[in-house]
């Protein structure tokens, strides 16, 4: 089975860095991903992982380490439009179609 | 075409009704998906389509039947349901084998359904 877990809120301030952690415990690993999610609306893909180390692209960069099960996903420069929960998934062992997520954390951006 | 477009957004039924939401994708994904997302809470996976043949149906309970009519096209027949049903229904697809894809899901938008 797989175990995924995230913080459930964070607070921030716009300008600032923020880091959100995702742990994972599963029978096997073939990657991690990062979704964006804004109320009420659709997920929306932001970073996969599947090798240790941190993979940069603009604002947004996403760690990986894969002997501790943790990745993390970190906000510079944050924006009032960053406001939104932020979702790690993994997909089974082998491939296959079942993308399990994480709770969400629900970040909010604040002057 | 990199969407993937589901209508209706909103839809509000009584518990006697029948209705259908509809899912649709041309970038040649041939898994697709039916996830429902309560709200503050990550999106549960109900059904998968691969290669237009279900292939996992998460024990979901029989008054929501899936149907793929051809490799574009993703139905979710509702029938019978009951308020705790209400739920924002989401439906993605991917090229095939998750871990394959860099890009794992496209996600629609959503119905926002209300079973009243």
């Amino acid at each position: 089975g797989q175990n995924i877990d995230q913080p459930t809120e964070m607070t921030a301030t716009e300008g600032a860095i923020v880091q959100i952690n995702c742990t994972y415990q599963t029978s096997g690993f073939n990657g991690l991903f990062w979704y964006q999610q804004h109320a009420g609306e659709a997920p929306t893909f932001l970073s996969y992982n599947v090798l240790d180390g941190l993979e940069e692209k603009g604002r947004f960069s996403s760690f990986l380490s894969r002997s501790k099960g943790y990745s993390y996903l970190l906000l510079k420069e944050l924006q009032m439009k960053d406001s939104a929960s932020y979702l790690c998934a993994v997909p089974p062992l082998g491939g296959g179609n079942k993308l399990t997520f994480g709770t969400g954390t629900q970040l909010k951006v604040e002057l | 075409d990199t969407e993937v477009t589901q209508t209706p957004k909103h839809l509000v039924m009584g518990m006697t009704n029948k209705k259908s939401l509809k899912c649709e994708q041309h970038m040649g994904h041939r898994a697709m998906y039916w996830y429902k997302q309560k709200a503050k809470k990550p999106p549960e996976l109900m059904f998968v389509y691969s290669y237009e043949k279900l292939s996992i149906n998460e024990s979901v309970p029989s008054r929501f039947s899936p149907e793929c009519p051809n490799s574009s096209l993703l139905n979710l027949h509702l029938h019978a349901l009951q308020p705790e049903d209400s739920a924002l229904y989401l439906c993605a697809s991917s090229q095939g084998q998750t871990g394959g894809s860099v890009y794992g899901y496209t996600f629609g938008s959503g119905t926002r359904l209300t079973v009243v």
